[in-house]
């Protein structure tokens, strides 16, 4: 199974952009790449995905490394709101077309006023 | 409002005493899925469901039971409960089974087994 290792935590001043890592060295060529995030006492939220270029969305960007064994969510402007626990995560299908569903330990992220 | 929610949202039950937690989503999805929350293990997959009467098992099935009789409905069984079960489960949907979908999560469930 294809796993991902990120940074058990981070800090970072508010208004800052904050680059989170995640490594996934063993990932296959199908393997897209999730962010998720969870907020205190509530269920994940969805963040960014990519499969091989880089994204870009209203709530941050997903840096994808060449090979594909590494990528990085970079929130640009980090607010108080934006403290959270951070999981990268590989979505892939086996040969009989299940989906499976790798997380990451997850980052928790906070932030300094 | 498109979301996924689960009851009930706390429970504290006994051991062996049979319950259920049920899971719905109003936004016409296919695939469903159920997970467990424990302190420092992240989220584990439970079981999943890629449409009406067909559901896998995930990473950590044992003792749980899933069906999906109607398409909005994913209910979680645990027939006789025991302490190692007493965690915070999430259930999510997404639009089908592709890798590249979003899942929307429920707002969860914290189980007590005593």
């Amino acid at each position: 199974d294809a796993k991902t290792t990120q940074p058990n935590s981070m800090e970072s001043n508010e208004e800052e952009p904050v680059h989170l890592p995640c490594n996934h060295s063993t990932i296959s060529g199908t393997d897209y790449i999730h962010w998720y995030r969870q907020l205190p006492s509530q269920g994940p939220e969805y963040v960014i995905h990519g499969l091989t270029s880089n994204v870009n969305n209203r709530m941050a960007s997903l840096a994808i490394a060449e090979d594909r064994k590494s990528s990085t969510l970079i929130l640009h402007r980090a607010t108080l709101r934006d403290a959270a626990v951070y999981y990268c995560i590989l979505r892939s299908a086996d040969n009989f077309g299940n989906e499976k569903l790798t997380f990451g330990t997850g980052t928790r992220l906070t932030i300094i006023p | 409002e498109a979301q996924v929610t689960q009851n009930p949202r706390y429970l504290i039950t006994v051991t062996g005493k049979k319950l259920t937690v049920t899971c719905s989503q109003n936004m016409n999805h296919e695939y469903m899925s159920w997970y467990r929350q424990d302190p420092g293990l992240g989220l584990r997959q439970i079981y999943y469901s890629m449409n009406v009467e067909v559901t896998d098992k995930g990473d950590v099935p044992e003792g749980y039971k899933v069906s999906r009789k109607e398409k909005r409905n994913f209910p979680l069984i645990l027939e006789s409960p025991s302490p190692n079960q007493t965690s915070l489960y999430f259930c999510a949907s997404s639009p089908f089974h592709r890798t590249s979908d979003t899942q929307y999560f429920g707002p969860g469930t914290r189980l007590t087994v005593l």
